[in-house]
Parts: structure tokens; C-alpha cells; sequence
């Protein structure tokens, strides 16, 4: 089993549509969740951080971690053709000793019609 | 201006030759980092480095080399390019919080013809 799974789509939805993106992970000592949202031909750019448990809300995006079933979703409301990109998701375990690395999904190709 | 910079941005090489990619970054992180990124496959590290005297490997780092010149340059190296070395590479950078997040330069394009 892969340390993170994340379905590559493509998905393509119409502009105004709520886009769930999600991620499942393996490893129980993950405690920083991730979202980077990646244009084609940039580097990945941090969409949403979250530490542990719970949600958190920035404008039209919301992140969501559900540690008992090792599960992390971003929600994306009114989604705008500007959202059409590729969502990776990342996650690590505690700061410091050998949990320096990011582990990253695939990454989901969204892309919103206008 | 771009906090993580790369250059070149695309470069096509053959078979062989010696290729460098450099980094460099102004955000005064001390923790660096080198990935490619290749369709289907993801984001996978190759090198990192926490500060100038300490390079580690990481999953994929054979055929590669590194080198921190200071505390913002980090450059990696193909010593004999081949072709499935093709890619994207980014270089991304992590200061000393707690948070465990990276920044990510625009990426270098490489094709090894």
C-alpha cells in the first residue's frame, strides 16, 4: 500500500460547482496535512495547511483531516475557471529528527468549464 | 521577486553531458530541497540539505549530485545525463518553524535527447 493515495481524475466540473478532492494516507504518525495547488508549467504553490485533526477555512477553500480514517479532503465552493490546475496533497509526521520529508499524493487535474 | 528562484528554466541536453541546475532563495531558509516531478509519477526527492555542511540522499538520488554553496544556493547536478532523467525539477526550500511547509521555485523543464 502507497504511503498516500490520490485519485489523479482528470475531473471536470462546471463553473459554480463544489469540487471535493481528497487523499488517504497510511501512515499513522502523519500530523501536517497539506494542499498545493499547481499550475501547468509553475511549481506547486501552498493552498492550505493544517496541523492534526479538524478543518480549516481560507475564503472558498476548506480542508478537512479526519485522522481516524486517515483521510484528507479539500473542498473548493463556487469554483472558478482560475481553479482549473493540479492539486497535490502532502502530509509529515512531527517536526524535527527524520520526519523532515513531505510525503505528496499524484496530484487530482481539476479543471472548471466556464 | 520570486523568493526561490531556478536557472535555466528549460534546457535541452544529449546523452552524456554534464548538466547544472541551480537554486537560489531569499526567504533565509536553511533547509533546501531537490525533487522531480514526472507525469504519473508525483513529486519524489532527491536530495536535501539542512544547512551548508549537511547534504543528505533521498529516494532517487542516483546519477544525481549536489552542492550548498551557501545557506540560499543549492545546486544539483546530472553528472552523465540520460534520457529517462527527463523531467521536471524543482527546488523548494523550508525554514525552521514548525510548520513542515515548503516553497517551491517555477521549476527547471530538462530534456536529455
Amino acid at each position: 500500500q502507497k504511503e498516500v493515495e490520490q485519485d489523479p481524475g482528470p475531473l471536470s466540473v462546471p463553473e459554480g460547482a463544489i469540487v471535493s478532492l481528497n487523499c488517504t494516507y497510511s501512515n499513522s504518525a502523519f500530523q501536517y496535512f497539506m494542499w498545493y495547488r499547481q499550475y501547468s508549467r509553475k511549481g506547486p504553490e501552498l493552498l492550505m495547511y493544517t496541523y492534526s485533526s479538524g478543518n480549516k477555512e481560507d475564503g472558498r477553500f476548506t480542508a478537512q483531516v479526519d485522522k481516524s480514517s486517515k483521510y484528507i479532503s479539500l473542498f473548493i465552493r463556487d469554483s472558478q475557471p482560475s481553479d482549473s490546475a493540479t492539486y497535490l496533497c502532502a502530509m509529515s509526521g512531527k517536526s524535527g529528527g527524520s520526519n523532515y520529508k513531505l510525503t505528496f499524493g499524484k496530484g487530482t487535474l481539476l479543471t472548471v468549464n466556464p | 521577486d520570486a523568493d526561490v528562484t531556478q536557472t535555466p528554466r528549460n534546457r535541452i541536453t544529449k546523452t552524456g553531458k554534464r548538466i547544472m541546475l541551480e537554486c537560489s532563495q531569499t526567504k533565509g531558509h536553511d533547509r533546501m530541497y531537490w525533487y522531480r516531478q514526472d507525469p504519473g509519477l508525483g513529486l519524489r526527492l532527491i536530495y536535501y540539505s539542512f544547512d551548508v555542511k549537511d547534504i543528505n540522499k533521498g529516494e532517487i538520488s542516483d546519477g544525481y549530485s549536489v552542492s550548498r554553496q551557501a545557506q540560499a544556493k543549492f545546486s544539483l547536478s546530472l553528472e552523465s545525463a540520460i534520457p529517462n532523467q527527463t523531467a521536471l525539477y524543482f527546488c523548494a526550500t523550508r525554514g525552521m518553524q514548525d510548520r513542515n511547509e515548503q516553497f517551491f521555485g517555477p521549476g527547471t523543464r530538462l530534456t536529455v535527447l
